[in-house]
C-alpha cells in the first residue's frame, strides 16, 4: 500500500509569491491534514479537509487555504509569502479513526 | 482546549543505555495519546498509541509508553538504545469522540544516541 505522497520535495520562492503545495492521501483515506512545522516553533495543525469540504483550520492568517479534490487529494496554498512562512510542510492522512499517517513533507524557503 | 508539554528539549544518551523521554498533557476529557517520531529529513512515524485498554503499549522496535491518567503523563521509554534511534520524538494527543479532530503536539525531544 503507497502512504502519503507530497510534491515537491523542495519549493523556494520569493517574498510576496504564490506557493503551492500538493498531497495525495493514502487510498481509502478521506480525511487530509496540513501542519507546519517551522523552527522552533514545533507542529502546528494548519487545515483539515474531509469528503471535499473544509473543517477546521488552525490559527494561521486567511492567506493560507488549500481544496480537496473528488480523489481525496488535496492542495495547500500560500499567497503574499513572509519570511516566517519558511517551514516544513506536512501531510497527513486518516482513515475513519484514529491515528494519521504523514507524507514526507514539502519545504518552503522564502527568500 | 488540549495542550501537551515534552518536558526534555534534547536527551543525550550512550548507545545501550536505557532512555526516558516525557510527555505530559492537559485536557479536560478524555484523549488519544500518540508518540511520532522524525528521522532526519523524513516525515513523523507513528510509533504507538494509546487509545483505551492496557495503559503499558509497546512498538515492534522495543519502545514503549504508560499511560499515567492521575498523572497525565505518557513517558515513553526504551531500555537499550541504538544509535538508530536518534530522531525527534513528538507527543501528540487527540479528542477520541469524533475520531477526526486535529493532532496537538508537543514541540518535540531530540534523541542523540552516542556511540
Amino acid at each position: 500500500e503507497a502512504g502519503v505522497t507530497q510534491s515537491p520535495t523542495h519549493l523556494i520562492k520569493t517574498r510576496g509569491q504564490q506557493a503551492t503545495l500538493r498531497c495525495s492521501p493514502i487510498s481509502g483515506h478521506t480525511s487530509v491534514y496540513w501542519y507546519q512545522q517551522a523552527l522552533g516553533l514545533g507542529l502546528q495543525f494548519l487545515l483539515w479537509y474531509d469528503e471535499g469540504e473544509e473543517r477546521n483550520r488552525g490559527n494561521f492568517p486567511p492567506r493560507f487555504s488549500g481544496r480537496q479534490f473528488p480523489n481525496y487529494s488535496s492542495e495547500l496554498n500560500v499567497n503574499a509569502l513572509e519570511l516566517e512562512d519558511s517551514a516544513l510542510y506536512l501531510c497527513a492522512s486518516k482513515p475513519a479513526i484514529y491515528e494519521q499517517y504523514f507524507g514526507p513533507g514539502t519545504r518552503l524557503t522564502v527568500t | 482546549a488540549q495542550s501537551v508539554t515534552q518536558l526534555d528539549s534534547q536527551v543525550p544518551v550512550f548507545e545501550e543505555a536505557p532512555v526516558e523521554l516525557r510527555c505530559n498533557y492537559s485536557s479536560s476529557v478524555s484523549v488519544y495519546l500518540f508518540w511520532y517520531v522524525q528521522y532526519p529529513n523524513q516525515g513523523l512515524q507513528l510509533l504507538l498509541k494509546y487509545l483505551s485498554g492496557s495503559t503499558l503499549v509497546e512498538s515492534i522496535n522495543g519502545f514503549e509508553a504508560e499511560f499515567n491518567k492521575s498523572q497525565t503523563s505518557f513517558h515513553l521509554r526504551k531500555p537499550s538504545v541504538h544509535i538508530s534511534d536518534t530522531a525527534e520524538y513528538f507527543c501528540a494527543v487527540s479528542l477520541p469522540y469524533s475520531g477526526n479532530t486535529p493532532l496537538v503536539f508537543g514541540k518535540g525531544t531530540r534523541l542523540s544516541v552516542i556511540a
